[in-house]
């Protein structure tokens, strides 16, 4: 019952290094999200995937990359860290289904800090 | 811009009150009102959600009211108790998005004992 595995959970970077934070699924979801959270500004959406091979961006994918190979791996490249990207990272999956909803399950996030 | 609006940003009720989050949209082609429950330290959790086809869905102490010609949804939290202290969020999105989720900002529900 491992649901959205992220790792790592905590990350300081130095401005100008990179890193790729990890997103893993067990429930052989098609859609998978990454999203950042910054206080005071909900969830904002960075890039999505509707299954492998097939990304898009969202609201604020630039600094970032992703890629989908596997149905249950969707990690997030960042390039070049800037203070500006320091936040909360959530990654999620969900299922299209008529009888629930678009239910989306949430990784427990990682905390990224660049400085 | 689709954007949610979210209010008020932090919420101070005591046990056994009502809690109150309202929202309000402007995309009129947004078709599911789903509202999340994030404790601190981890992911926002579905807590209820509803479709514009209602004007209200009852899940227990938890209650969505949807009103559509104000573009507008709202949570109550009956009963409030202290384990209900959370931050939640209210999101909307439209059938054709790969259910891209367009989240409020966010309100911090404290509930005193």
């Amino acid at each position: 019952n491992a649901g959205v595995t992220q790792t790592p959970k905590f990350r300081i970077l130095k401005i100008g290094q990179s890193m790729t934070l990890q997103c893993t699924q067990d429930m052989n979801h098609n859609y998978m999200y990454w999203y950042r959270q910054d206080p005071g500004m909900g969830l904002k959406l960075i890039y999505y995937s509707v299954g492998a091979g097939i990304t898009d961006k969202g609201e604020v994918p630039n600094g970032y990359n992703v890629s989908r190979s596997t149905t249950e791996d969707f990690p997030l490249r960042l390039e070049l860290a800037a203070p500006s990207q320091t936040s909360v990272y959530f990654c999620a999956s969900s299922y299209p289904s008529k009888l629930e909803g678009e239910k989306l399950f949430f990784g427990s996030g990682t905390q990224l800090s660049v400085l | 811009q689709q954007q949610v609006k979210q209010s008020p940003q932090s919420l101070i009720v005591q046990k056994g009150g009502i809690s109150i989050i309202n929202c309000a949209y402007e995309n009129t082609a947004f078709d599911y009102f789903p509202w999340y429950q994030q404790f601190p330290g981890k992911g926002p959790a579905l807590l209820i959600a509803i479709r514009p086809d209602v004007s209200e869905k009852k899940e227990g102490r938890f209650t969505i009211s949807f009103n559509k010609s104000a573009k507008q949804f709202s949570l109550h939290i009956m009963d409030s108790q202290p384990g209900d202290s959370a931050t939640y969020f209210c999101a909307a999105s439209m059938s054709g998005s790969a259910r891209q989720l367009t989240f409020g900002s966010g309100t911090q529900l404290t509930v005193l004992p």
